[in-house]
């Protein structure tokens, strides 16, 4: 079965750091594009993060840059985000999805880990 | 950063009535290169169209989408009971991807 699963996600202190986790499988991982989109409580969809098909290149949003890594391993057909000083307003689901097209669009998604961060 | 408005906030319709959602955007997305999303309550997003106007897999032809430019359209020509949701707009013409803020079809 072609199916996104992520993990990692918990409640998390402000300044803190998490690591989720995207396993693949059903497809060759190593030949797409991968993105991290989220959704805070009861709001939108924003993108978050983008790693070419190697690795050997990421792009971040303004709102997460030099806070978060996106990396992935593709012997293990797993994407990651590092999180560090982590804010509150970094609470939502965190979504996995492939990417498609030039710079992407989303045609396969994970059901999502949700982060929270409090005090 | 290209910006996407989407309108109406909300659309009540009832089952078998035509839905006509829009997607503005701030300026001209290239190639065409804007998405349309499904997502039902405690679901991931379901991608619907891309490219303006290319049905995904699976996806049923009662949706279609249209538009080019800054000015795009999903038509959902009659509704049936499973398609009461939020809707999405994304483009991908600029390095920083954006979604537009969604368009709730509730049932009037």
């Amino acid at each position: 079965e072609v199916q996104l699963v992520e993990s990692g996600g918990g409640l998390v202190q402000p300044g803190g750091s998490l690591r989720l986790s995207c396993a693949a499988s059903g497809f060759t991982f190593s030949s797409y594009w991968m993105h991290w989109v989220r959704q805070a409580p009861g709001k939108g969809l924003v993108w978050v993060s983008r790693i070419n098909s190697d690795g050997s290149s990421t792009s971040y949003a303004d709102s997460v840059k030099g806070r978060f890594t996106i990396s992935r391993d593709n012997a293990k057909n797993t994407l990651y985000l590092q999180m560090n000083s982590l804010r509150a307003e970094d609470t939502a689901v965190y979504y996995c999805a492939r990417g498609r097209g030039l710079r992407g669009y989303f045609d396969l998604w994970g059901r999502g880990t949700l982060v929270t961060v409090s005090s | 950063e290209i910006v996407l408005t989407q309108s109406p906030g909300t659309l009540s319709l009832s089952p078998g009535e035509r839905a006509t959602l829009s997607c503005r955007a701030s300026q001209s997305v290239s190639s065409s290169y804007l998405a349309w999303y499904q997502q039902k309550p405690g679901q991931a997003p379901r991608l619907l169209i891309y490219g303006a106007s290319s049905r995904a897999t699976g996806i049923p032809d009662r949706f279609s989408g249209s538009g080019s430019g800054t000015d795009f359209t999903l038509t959902i020509s009659r509704l049936e009971p499973e398609d009461f949701a939020v809707y999405y707009c994304q483009q991908y013409g600029s390095s920083a991807l954006t979604f537009g803020g969604g368009t709730k079809v509730e049932i009037k």
